[in-house]
């Protein structure tokens, strides 16, 4: 257990059904990060926060999705009309920001799947 | 395009015997490489970080180096154990903003009795 919690752990949903999914970081850790991966391929960066600023998106964020951390806390990541293409793996991970080999905390993730 | 590219893909080794996984990137400019151990159905747990003048770093039977010159990684897993069932995945990460980490496809590795 890293201390990076995530909830739920699995969703399905049907097509065109808008899901969110949250993620607790590590309690001192300023950067959260959200990652998508699909079965047999590595994590794919979706967008970070420094605090409650998001600082970058990816471009394979669509405006189907949004990210949230209000508070600088926790963090959410919503999808809105689910697509069939959405069905995957959403890590969320947490560091301290301050040098180039912050360690990042993986969750144990939330597995989406859309019939 | 940055990417991280692992080979073999698959591999299955005895209890007890060692095995070497590789790593090819592209990531430039290129701050740190990575390897992660990622059990089914879990999230990613970093083994080792190496920056640019780092040549070798282990952890317990984990030994990774890194030629940074030809942009090549390798992890070393010796004794292995049927707990090192897992995909081992190679993340690089460069010099920009946000320490955004590029992942390779990794390598799922069986270990058997």
């Amino acid at each position: 257990d890293t201390g990076v919690s995530q909830d739920p752990r699995h969703k399905i949903t049907k097509r065109g059904q808008n899901v969110t999914f949250r993620c607790d970081p590590i309690s001192e850790h300023n950067r959260l990060y959200w990652y998508r991966q699909t079965l047999g391929q590595g994590p794919e960066f979706l967008t970070y926060f420094q605090n409650e600023a998001q600082l970058e998106k990816s471009r394979l964020l669509s405006d189907r999705f949004s990210a949230e951390r209000p508070k600088g806390s926790f963090s959410t990541l919503e999808i809105q009309r689910t697509e069939q293409g959405d069905s995957a793996m959403y890590l969320c991970a947490s560091s301290l920001a301050g040098g180039p080999v912050s360690e990042q905390y993986f969750g144990p993730g939330t597995r989406l799947t859309v019939t | 395009k940055n990417q991280v590219e692992q080979s073999p893909q698959s591999l299955i080794i005895l209890e007890g015997k060692n095995c070497t996984l590789q790593c090819n990137y592209t990531v430039s400019p290129f701050s740190n490489l990575r390897w992660y151990k990622q059990d089914t159905g879990r999230g990613p747990v970093s083994l080792t970080i190496m920056t640019f003048s780092e040549n070798t770093k282990s952890n317990g039977r984990y030994t990774a180096t890194l030629d940074a010159d030809t942009k090549q990684s390798s992890l070393h897993i010796t004794a292995s154990q049927l707990s090192d069932s897992a995909s081992y995945i190679c993340v690089v990460s460069g010099t920009g903003g946000g320490n955004k980490l590029t992942f390779g496809t990794g390598t799922q590795l069986k270990v058997e009795l």
